[in-house]
């Protein structure tokens, strides 16, 4: 069975400084992985996703993360904060192989922005 | 523009009644899913669909029921025996393969 682990269910950081969201999944099949964003009374967006191929990959609003098979990670980074920024984020791996299309999502990190 | 609609956005159930909350989509997406939100507990699968006329139980089904009459409706209710229904429920679709899910803006559910 799939599994999706978010370390630090809130993260405070001051603006312009480092984002860093940890995601850690366990697969038995090679995993498409996303991160999602949730602002307040709004449904989740889709900030980027990994499939096949290059294992850097780029979202909107800055952010990217990179695949790493041997760590079993798919962290989230942004080189610099911003207030917008202040969110609830998801990570989550999809295996469309054995689950039949579903998702399975971490518990979500709070990032919070400081001025 | 294509996307997905949940309504209403609040809603308010008195003791043992249903009550049905809406999602439709015009995105032409065969899966749809509803998940349940609480504080702190990410999101919980109640029901998902595959296809018309065919739908499966998630990890938290019970007190809840959905139809898929329609590809563009998947519509979700919850019925008396859910005894702690209050909490934000999502609503989402997706496109076949490896695709992310499109959410909507999500159902607040209390009760009286």
């Amino acid at each position: 069975a799939q599994s999706v682990t978010q370390l630090g269910s809130h993260v405070s950081v001051s603006e312009g400084a480092l984002v860093l969201l940890r995601c850690n999944y366990s697969s038995s099949v090679p995993p498409y992985l996303f991160w999602y964003v949730q602002y307040p009374n709004q449904g989740l967006q889709l900030l980027l996703k990994y499939t096949t191929g290059a294992t850097l990959v780029k979202g909107i609003n800055g952010f990217e993360a990179e695949f790493k098979k041997s760590e079993t990670s798919f962290h989230l980074t942004k080189p610099s904060a911003h207030m917008s920024d202040a969110a609830e984020y998801f990570c989550a791996v999809s295996d469309e192989n054995t689950n039949a299309g579903k998702s399975t999502f971490g518990d979500g990190t709070t990032l919070t922005v400081k001025p | 523009d294509g996307g997905i609609t949940q309504s209403p956005k609040y809603l308010f159930r008195k003791e043992g009644q249903n009550v049905t909350l809406s999602c439709e989509q015009n995105l032409n997406h065969d899966a749809m899913y509803w998940y349940r939100q609480d504080p702190g507990q990410g999101l919980r699968l109640i029901y998902y669909s595959q296809i018309v006329n065919d739908f499966q139980k998630g990890d938290i089904a019970e007190g809840y029921s959905v139809s898929r009459e329609k590809k563009e409706s998947f519509p979700l209710t919850v019925t008396s025996a859910q005894k702690n229904p209050t909490a934000f429920y999502l609503c989402a679709s997706k496109a076949q393969g490896h695709q992310p899910q499109h959410f909507g803006d999500g159902t607040r559910l209390s009760i009286l």
